[in-house]
């Protein structure tokens, strides 16, 4: 399994601003993904990162709002954009890695909180 | 798109009982089943996997049993122990997009 960080781990942002999110893996990997996971709830796709194109979105999920950059095999950040309160959640990265190249690891998570 | 359902939402089990969980799912080209235990404050770890060519797989007191024809499958944890509390989410995949259950919070009483 690869082994994936997430920086950083908690933030407390004030509403209207901006956080990005960095998810770095120590192997090269095709393919991540973005989740959140609002308290208490299941893990959401917000988009799939591809390095050297645009990422997809998830319906529900824009660029403006969630743009993302994955600029090698090894590294990608989310931005979440004009914070509000209901931004509040956990988000967590993940990696395609594996035998099949199918199954998805884990980074620790970011857990974020709009004032 | 794929739709997959869990239960029980919680499960409080007795510790050496046995726990059950079911999930079922919508879209018959879901090949891929990965199970993931959440203890609270850390992320989701993958505890077991089945793919669609498979009926049933076992790792020492986890096991997880596929049925195709009916659309679902399932998670059996033996001998519990309380170190299996923990929310419990099932997945089914078609090729790299995953598809979560709502999860499961499993309580294991000592």
């Amino acid at each position: 399994s690869a082994v994936i960080s997430q920086k950083p781990s908690r933030d407390i942002c004030q509403r209207g601003t901006s956080l990005t999110i960095q998810c770095q893996v120590d192997s090269q990997v095709t393919m991540m993904f973005w989740y959140r996971q609002q308290p208490g709830q299941s893990l959401t796709l917000i988009a799939t990162a591809n390095q050297g194109s645009e990422a997809t979105y998830e319906s529900g999920f824009v660029i403006d709002k969630f743009p993302i950059s994955r600029p090698n095999l090894t590294f990608s950040t989310l931005t979440v954009s004009n914070l509000s309160p209901e931004d509040s959640s956990i988000y967590l990265c993940s990696v395609a890695a594996g035998g099949g190249g199918d199954t998805q690891y884990f980074g620790p998570g970011t857990r974020l909180t709009v004032l | 798109g794929e739709n997959v359902e869990q239960h029980p939402s919680t499960l409080s089990v007795q510790e050496g009982d046995s726990a059950v969980i079911k999930c079922t799912y919508s879209d018959s080209a879901s090949n891929y089943f990965p199970w993931y235990k959440q203890e609270l404050g850390k992320r989701p770890q993958l505890i077991i996997d089945i793919r669609s060519n498979v009926g049933e797989k076992k790792d020492q007191r986890i096991a997880v049993t596929l049925n195709k024809t009916a659309k679902h499958f399932s998670l059996h944890i033996t001998e519990t122990q309380p170190e299996d509390s923990a929310v419990y989410f099932c997945a089914a995949s078609i090729g790299n997009q995953f598809y979560f259950g709502t999860g499961t919070s499993l309580t294991v009483i000592p």
